[in-house]
């Protein structure tokens, strides 16, 4: 089976652009989660989503959004990019219950310039 | 709210030395689930192990084992006998089941130097 799959790999922006990163969980899992690593912060939790819904979010601005496709692929949004937004991207898939494992992808290394 | 802590920034040790992990959480969910996720330098988080609160059963896999202690919120992880290859970040990460995304802890950067 394949993993989940991220693109772009990396991406170069400039403060107050937007940029739309794109996941593709693994096949029949339902469920694909975003989080953010920077050196400062480490690990954070975006949010989720779980048949095209939102099911849950953490504590980031407005300017971060997603979407979930039918098809289980899920992009993610930031608008009005600023320096800090600079990070390792990560989305993870898992089946579908909230307990099920999470397994991650490669990752999307935006920088914002 | 969930914590986890992994105390060791870095470690380096010689390959073929044993090395373990330390991960202390702090949770107030009655059922939880823990994990450890391996970076290498490609970025990709590659999922280890997981142990549900309830099953306080420890683990050998290969090189690889998992003592899990209830009682002192632990979670720790031991790679036997070190191989170069081993040489990554490791996240410990915790999750109460919902739908809240995983607690990761700061990591810790293990390198195995030949």
């Amino acid at each position: 089976k394949a993993g989940v799959t991220q693109t772009p790999r990396y991406l170069i922006k400039t403060r107050g652009q937007q940029v739309t990163l794109s996941c593709s969980p693994i096949s029949g899992h339902r469920s694909v989660s975003w989080y953010q690593q920077t050196p400062g912060q480490g690990l954070q939790f975006l949010f989720e989503y779980f048949s095209e819904t939102q099911r849950n979010k953490g504590n980031f601005p407005g300017r971060f959004s997603g979407r979930q496709f039918s098809n289980s692929r899920s992009e993610m949004n930031v608008s009005t990019l600023e320096l800090g937004d600079s990070a390792l991207y990560l989305c993870a898939s898992r089946q579908a219950s909230s307990t099920d494992t999470q397994y991650f992808g490669p990752g999307t290394r935006l920088t914002v310039l | 709210a969930q914590k986890v802590t992994q105390a060791q920034t870095e470690i380096s040790v010689v390959e073929k030395e044993d090395v373990t992990l330390d991960c202390v959480y702090e949770t107030r969910d009655t059922t939880y689930y823990l994990f450890w996720y391996k970076q290498p330098p490609s970025g990709e988080l590659v999922f280890l192990i997981r142990r549900n609160s309830f099953d306080e059963q420890n683990e050998i896999s290969g090189r690889y084992s998992w003592n899990f202690q209830k009682s002192t919120s632990s979670f720790n992880f031991t790679i036997t006998a070190s191989q170069v290859v081993d040489s990554a970040v490791y996240f410990c990460a915790l999750s109460g089941g919902g739908a809240d995304g995983l607690t990761f802890g700061k990591g810790t950067h293990l390198i195995i130097q030949p």
